[in-house]
């Protein structure tokens, strides 16, 4: 059973369109992080939310953690192809002495059509 | 350049054949970690280090050792790799653990035959 599920698994989509990707559990997290990673490259940071229905917007992206700490979308409008990659969200547990330890979904791979 | 690397950043080898992936950073980062990407499942965390001389297990350690003799060295050694090790690996590191930013080096695909 996977800590982290993200939803959907694949998307493709054409240039221009609106998407959501999500990131659910049932654990509450202390923090919760989106990464974006593309083809033959390691992960990059795009946001790190810490705050029960905290919002933060990146460009035309949209990050919100929810208020029970437990689940996080993002969301992107007006889809470019350059927005095309893997996106992964990750957490590190709340409480206990593992602060060292992340856990990512299994991510969402986005393809953007021209 | 602030950066992570990792060699080699390929490499094939038969089971059983000893082997070290290196990871380096020039960020002066006290925190290191590894992680191997599988298709459908992600990164999985194999060991960490909060800072020299501490190290710790992630969610898949089984066959893989790790040292911390350096702040900015964190090899990852494979003592009898076996097939089921065949991965992409990548290290990263950052300021103070999984908080704050994590860079990423740029993977180490590992094919075992």
């Amino acid at each position: 059973t996977q800590l982290l599920e993200q939803s959907p698994q694949f998307l493709s989509i054409q240039e221009g369109e609106n998407l959501t990707v999500y990131c659910n559990s049932s654990s509450v997290f202390s923090s919760l992080q989106w990464y974006r990673q593309e083809p033959g490259e390691g992960p990059v940071l795009l946001v790190t939310v810490v705050t029960g229905g905290e919002v933060k917007k990146l460009k035309r992206l949209t990050f919100q953690f929810g208020d029970a700490r437990k689940d996080s979308s993002l969301h992107i409008t007006a889809a470019q192809p350059g927005d095309t990659g893997l996106y992964l969200c990750a957490v590190q547990l709340r409480g206990g002495t593992s602060y060292g330890k992340l856990t990512f979904g299994q991510g969402t791979i986005l393809t953007v059509h021209p | 350049e602030a950066q992570v690397t990792q060699n080699p950043r390929y490499l094939i080898t038969v089971t059983g054949k000893k082997l070290t992936v290196t990871c380096s950073q020039n960020m002066n980062h006290e925190y290191m970690s590894w992680y191997r990407q599988d298709p459908g499942l992600g990164l999985r965390q194999i060991y960490y280090s909060m800072n020299v001389e501490v190290t710790d297990k992630g969610d898949v350690p089984e066959g893989y050792k790790v040292s911390r003799k350096e702040k900015r060295n964190f090899p990852l050694i494979l003592e009898s790799p076996s097939p089921n090790q065949t991965s992409l690996y990548f290290c990263a590191s950052s300021f103070g653990g999984t908080i704050y930013e994590q860079y990423f080096g740029p993977g180490t695909r590992l094919t075992v035959t």
